[in-house]
């Protein structure tokens, strides 16, 4: 089946520092999608992105999709401690599969 | 704004026993989703409904099945429990019928411990 590689698996870094993170496929999604999963919660949808080559702000986060419809990057500005989580990429190819594939998300670790 | 509700929140069982989770999906979305997130795992696909008819289905095990009713939410039914099914489980939901159908939002999920 289709996979998404997601990274880096973790980051420690300083509040205040930008954050960076990635995925990439070996095949094309038609939609790219951001989630924050607290621990015990929910994914809660961050930044959704529908075509090829957008980029979309949500606050301090920015996404894009890229051009060739295989990779997504996510960056989010001025960390704060409740960027705490983890943050998984996923990928829609439609075409009657409906389910996300995810990727194996990003542990965000912020030192104060 | 409303989002989507799962009950319970929490549930134990023995195994071999059954268990059923309820999904209600944000107000006038059309499709329900149900994931599978073991732990330190990504979700993983497990079925979807589409106006009450199975839409896709993913790696769902036989034991388990489930279903859209009129009012939309849905049921996820699970029998023969066994050890490895405790998880969470988590149910998304969508409108098809629109623009950008394909994001889906996520309740908060039914942690399942299977002793």
């Amino acid at each position: 089946g289709q996979q998404l590689n997601q990274s880096p698996q973790s980051m420690f870094i300083q509040e205040g520092e930008d954050v960076s993170m990635n995925c990439t496929s070996s095949s094309i999604f038609n939609t790219w999608l951001w989630y924050k999963q607290d621990p015990g919660e929910g994914p809660v949808l961050l930044i959704a992105l529908y075509k090829a080559g957008e980029l979309t702000s949500n606050g301090r986060l920015t996404a894009q999709f890229g051009i060739t419809r295989k990779d997504s990057f996510l960056n989010i500005s001025a960390s704060i401690p409740s960027d705490v989580g983890i943050y998984f990429c996923a990928g829609y190819s439609g075409g009657g599969a409906d389910g996300l594939t995810f990727g194996k998300g990003t542990h965000l670790i912020i030192q104060p | 704004a409303a989002g989507v509700i799962q009950s319970p929140r929490h549930l134990i069982k023995e195994k071999r026993e059954t268990a059923t989770l309820k999904c209600y999906p944000i107000p006038r979305h059309d499709t329900v989703y149900w994931y599978q997130q073991g732990p330190g795992q990504d979700p993983q696909f497990l079925i979807s409904f589409y106006e009450k008819m199975q839409s896709d289905k993913g790696s769902i095990p036989d034991r388990f099945s489930a279903q859209q009713f009129s009012d939309y939410h849905s049921e996820l039914n699970m029998s023969s429990l066994e050890l490895g099914d405790s998880a969470l489980y988590f149910c998304a939901s969508s409108l098809k019928a629109g623009e950008n159908t394909d994001t889906q939002y996520f309740g908060p999920g039914t942690r399942l411990t299977v002793l």
